[in-house]
């Protein structure tokens, strides 16, 4: 059973262009999460989806940033106009259902680097 | 809010000894689940252990145990026979049913020397 997938591993993209990160959940999970790990810190919470359907997006920056899971495909960040700021390592984890009993499975991440 | 403390920055232990990382939160819940996840230089979050704040029982996994302290809201993980491979950074989280995120900590550096 392949675990969480996400493309690219490494990202690197100039100040003001536009970042795509994809992450494609474990077999049988319909629960998407986003987190973003900055350099010496730990994971922040960034956005939680279910197919089509926005969850909670709590954690995530209001202007230049969403995400989607769409029926059919992979879960997309999206990052527009791309500031140094943004450069860190984002998360994409699932589960099988969005309850307390369900274990978060972390893909290996994106590690996005701005110029 | 729930708030994860990782108050140790970096340990440092001998091959085939026994380290305890720290952890220690805060939350008004009654139900939640603490973990603890791996990141080794491959930077993959790996999990470790889980546990569910219900259970009294403390979670073992093989090599991994925890001491969970629901009272003191404590939950600390014990590597025992410490092997090279668990040199990495270990990151404490914490969930609630009340919503869906995990809240982690700042992590702790874990050498484990020869």
């Amino acid at each position: 059973n392949a675990g969480v997938m996400q493309n690219p591993r490494h990202l690197v993209r100039r100040r003001g262009q536009e970042a795509r990160l994809r992450c494609s959940p474990m077999k049988g999970h319909s629960h998407v999460y986003w987190y973003r790990q900055l350099p010496e810190e730990g994971l922040k919470f960034m956005v939680y989806l279910q197919k089509e359907n926005i969850i909670d997006e709590s954690g995530m920056p209001k202007e230049r940033f969403s995400a989607e899971f769409p029926k059919e495909g992979p879960s997309i960040l999206r990052i527009q106009q791309v500031v140094r700021g943004d450069s860190a390592a984002y998360f994409c984890a699932s589960s099988p259902g969005g309850s307390g009993t369900d274990t978060q499975y972390f893909g290996p991440g994106t590690r996005l680097t701005v110029l | 809010a729930q708030t994860v403390t990782q108050s140790q920055p970096e340990m440092s232990v001998q091959e085939a000894e026994t380290v305890t990382l720290s952890c220690t939160y805060d939350t008004s819940e009654s139900n939640y689940y603490l973990f603890w996840y791996k990141q080794p230089p491959s930077r993959q979050m790996i999990l470790v252990i889980r546990q569910e704040a219900y259970k009294q029982q403390n979670a073992t996994e093989n090599r991994f145990s925890v001491n969970f302290q629901k009272a003191a809201k404590s939950f600390s993980l014990k590597i025992s026979d410490s092997q090279l491979g668990d040199t990495a950074m270990y990151f404490c989280a914490f969930y609630t049913g009340a919503n869906s995120k995990l809240t982690f900590g700042k992590g702790i550096t874990l050498s484990v020397r020869p």
